[in-house]
């Protein structure tokens, strides 16, 4: 059974286009987040969701709109892509909103690659 | 801003050899968690170190918290090639609870 659950694993597209990630955890979490990871390996949170709250936006370009329809699901919607938004997004959730204290569960990463 | 510094970035070693690997910053941080990446997948939590001057240990790992809580180092005990990885320490800034601050990684490569 996977923990963290993100869809497509591989996303390549043209600039311009909008896309969007899925993301579902079955840990019964109340907290869910998107990390953005570039290519010198560097994972910058983007996002925190408590309850389908955002508690956390992270100077985010206005072109990145996460979703929470329900606790299990948090998607990202990206308008507008452009070059450097190519990079590995990963979800993570975990119990509670205290994240130096909890274990984040990631997800595998989506490879975004905008041409 | 907060800032982790890591250090070394890249570390290239042969099995059976010892390393350390370290997390500054001149920030105060509630907690640090270290955690491991292998290609292609997301990181895996290691450890949590709430208090200053914590010591943990993982088996051949161990983890330590400085006594004014801004800096961190993992230590490796003879390492075998399945140590080989992405190793990402990350900090809760004392007040900015509710995200980590993840550093810059340290890619170990342990060869046989």
């Amino acid at each position: 059974d996977t923990a963290v659950s993100q869809t497509p694993k591989y996303l390549v597209t043209q600039m311009g286009n909008d896309k969007s990630i899925k993301c579902e955890q079955n840990l019964g979490h109340d907290t869910m987040y998107w990390y953005k990871q570039d290519s010198k390996k560097f994972l910058k949170i983007m996002f925190s969701y408590n309850n389908k709250e955002l508690i956390i936006n992270e100077t985010v370009p206005n072109r990145f709109s996460p979703k929470s329809p329900d606790k299990a699901h948090l998607n990202l919607h990206i308008n507008s892509l452009e070059l450097g938004d190519s990079a590995v997004y990963f979800c993570a959730s975990s119990q509670a909103r205290l994240a130096g204290l909890e274990t984040q569960y990631f997800g595998p990463g989506t490879r975004l690659l905008v041409l | 801003t907060q800032l982790l510094e890591q250090s070394p970035q890249f570390l290239s070693i042969q099995e059976g050899e010892n390393l350390t690997v370290y997390c500054n910053s001149s920030s105060v941080f509630s907690s640090l968690q270290w955690y491991r990446q292998e290609p292609g997948e997301g990181p895996v939590l290691l450890v949590t170190v709430v208090t200053g001057g914590e010591v943990k240990k993982l088996k051949r790992l161990t983890f330590q918290f400085g006594d004014a809580r801004k800096d961190s180092s993992l230590h490796i005990t003879a390492a075998q090639p399945g140590d080989t990885g992405l190793y990402l320490c990350a900090g809760e800034p004392y007040n900015q609870g509710g995200k980590l601050i993840f550093g810059q990684g340290t890619e170990l490569s342990v060869k046989p």
